[in-house]
């Protein structure tokens, strides 16, 4: 079972600040997922990848496969940046994602 | 598109109860998730449906909980007799293909608490 860690589980920043959330995972996948929850609760799906970079707005995703590492990083980050950001993973054929804990961001304005 | 519809929103029943949510996944997607949060464990995979057909139901508790999907626009999670500890948010999620290797769509989840 694959294993997939965050950091950090908190951060809280200044409206502006370039923002960067790490995870790792253990056993080789077919795609990552950067997932991000609002104080809501409802779960939006912002990048899925499986090698390289994406970028999205303000948003960007990278990850190495040989490092078994990923990252997203917010740009000019604003305070309706504030929510959970969630990393999983899928290992293809008949799984469904493995999470890690979560970082929950907090940008003050 | 409406999304991933779920029912209830919201779900307050007493220990003992059988409890049902519903789950209608975006037409055209041939893959259904069942997940659960929790503040301790995070979220956590319960079964998944690959063209109406549970492909790994590992992740189901215990036998209290069980799932099925009569049809491809229908999904029903039940719990039987819930437990406070069965507590939590259920997401059902779909996709269009099996596995990791796609967007999954989450519904607003339903959230549930077995007093």
């Amino acid at each position: 079972k694959n294993e997939v860690e965050q950091s950090p589980q908190n951060l809280t920043a200044q409206e502006g600040e370039f923002i960067t959330i790490n995870c790792s995972y253990s056993v080789g996948i077919s795609a990552l997922h950067w997932l991000q929850q609002h104080p809501g609760g409802g779960i939006v799906s912002l990048f899925m990848l499986s090698s390289g970079k994406k970028k999205h707005g303000r948003l960007i995703a990278t990850i190495n496969i040989q490092e078994k590492h990923s990252s997203l990083h917010i740009t000019a980050s604003h305070p309706r940046d504030s929510a959970v950001y969630i990393c999983a993973v899928g290992e293809g054929g008949a799984d469904g994602l493995t999470f890690g804990k979560g970082t929950h961001l907090i940008i003050q304005p | 598109d409406a999304g991933v519809i779920q029912s209830p929103r919201h779900e307050v029943t007493e220990m003992g109860q059988e409890v049902t949510l519903r789950c209608k996944p975006i037409s055209g997607h041939n893959s259904l998730f069942w997940y659960r949060q929790t503040m301790m464990r995070g979220l956590e995979l319960l079964i998944y449906f690959n063209n109406n057909v549970p492909i790994d139901d590992s992740g189901m508790p215990e036998d209290r909980f069980s799932a099925k999907m009569p049809n491809a626009s229908f999904s029903t999670l039940k719990i039987q007799p819930s437990e406070p500890r069965d507590s939590a948010v259920y997401f059902c999620a779909s996709s269009q293909l099996a596995g990791g290797g796609e967007t999954q769509y989450f519904g607003p989840g339903t959230r549930l608490l077995v007093l």
